[in-house]
């Protein structure tokens, strides 16, 4: 089982308005998470990340949000333009845990219409 | 010039074939992972190195083997092709600050085994 689901493949939002990305996870171990962005033909590209002592964390136009109680993070981007197109991937770790091996989810494909 | 390079970018080859998959950084980091990307599942962790010496088996490493020839090169064969490793393999480093890490990855090889 994928210990860690973004269960919308793709989501499409017209410039300018906010996007929202959601992501699940349920290993109640992971204390580090990450968003990553990718384009097509590039490696993924680290864009935001959040530790579980914070529920929020914001840099520019983008904010990922932790709920650890329900085991999800999302993240926001507002807003939204056209270069904003691409997969986004959200990853997490155990923190401290040998390895911190980051495990990521299947990703979601954002289409930001002009 | 990028701080992680793969070699080759797209690579077409038959079952049975043994294939070397090449990552060279230049960023000075110890740790250096080989993941595969498909459709729907993220990025699965093949195998990861701490340093020179240091060698792990990640998440779906059967069929696959890795040599790290130096802190800046890691290499990843399949010592027998097999259609369902067609793929898309991303080598990556990471600078572990001992609380967080983020991972940086290459561009891609794209693998097709027929």
């Amino acid at each position: 089982d994928q210990q860690v689901k973004q269960n919308s493949p793709s989501l499409s939002v017209q410039e300018g308005r906010i996007s929202i990305l959601n992501c699940d996870y349920t290993n109640s171990m992971f204390d580090y998470f990450l968003w990553y962005k990718k384009y097509p033909a590039e490696g993924p590209t680290f864009l935001i990340s959040i530790s579980s002592i914070k529920d929020k964390n914001e840099d520019g136009r983008f904010t990922v949000f932790l709920n650890k109680s329900a085991k999800h993070l999302s993240l926001h981007i507002v807003p939204s333009q056209p270069g904003d197109s691409a997969v986004y991937f959200c990853a997490a770790s155990e923190g401290n845990n040998a390895g911190n091996m980051l495990t990521f989810g299947g990703g979601t494909r954002l289409m930001v219409k002009p | 010039d990028a701080d992680v390079t793969q070699t080759p970018r797209n690579r077409i080859t038959k079952t049975g074939k043994r294939i070397m998959l090449e990552c060279s950084q230049t960023k000075g980091h110890d740790r250096m992972y080989w993941y595969r990307q498909d459709p729907g599942l993220g990025l699965r962790l093949i195998y990861y190195s701490f340093d020179v010496k240091d060698i792990n088996k990640g998440e779906i490493s059967d069929g696959y083997s890795v040599s790290r020839q130096a802190q800046a090169k890691f290499s990843l064969s399949l010592e027998s092709a097999i259609p369902n490793q067609t793929a898309l393999y991303f080598c990556a480093t990471s600078d572990w600050t001992g609380v967080l890490e983020t991972q940086y990855f290459g561009p891609g090889t794209r693998l097709l085994v027929l």
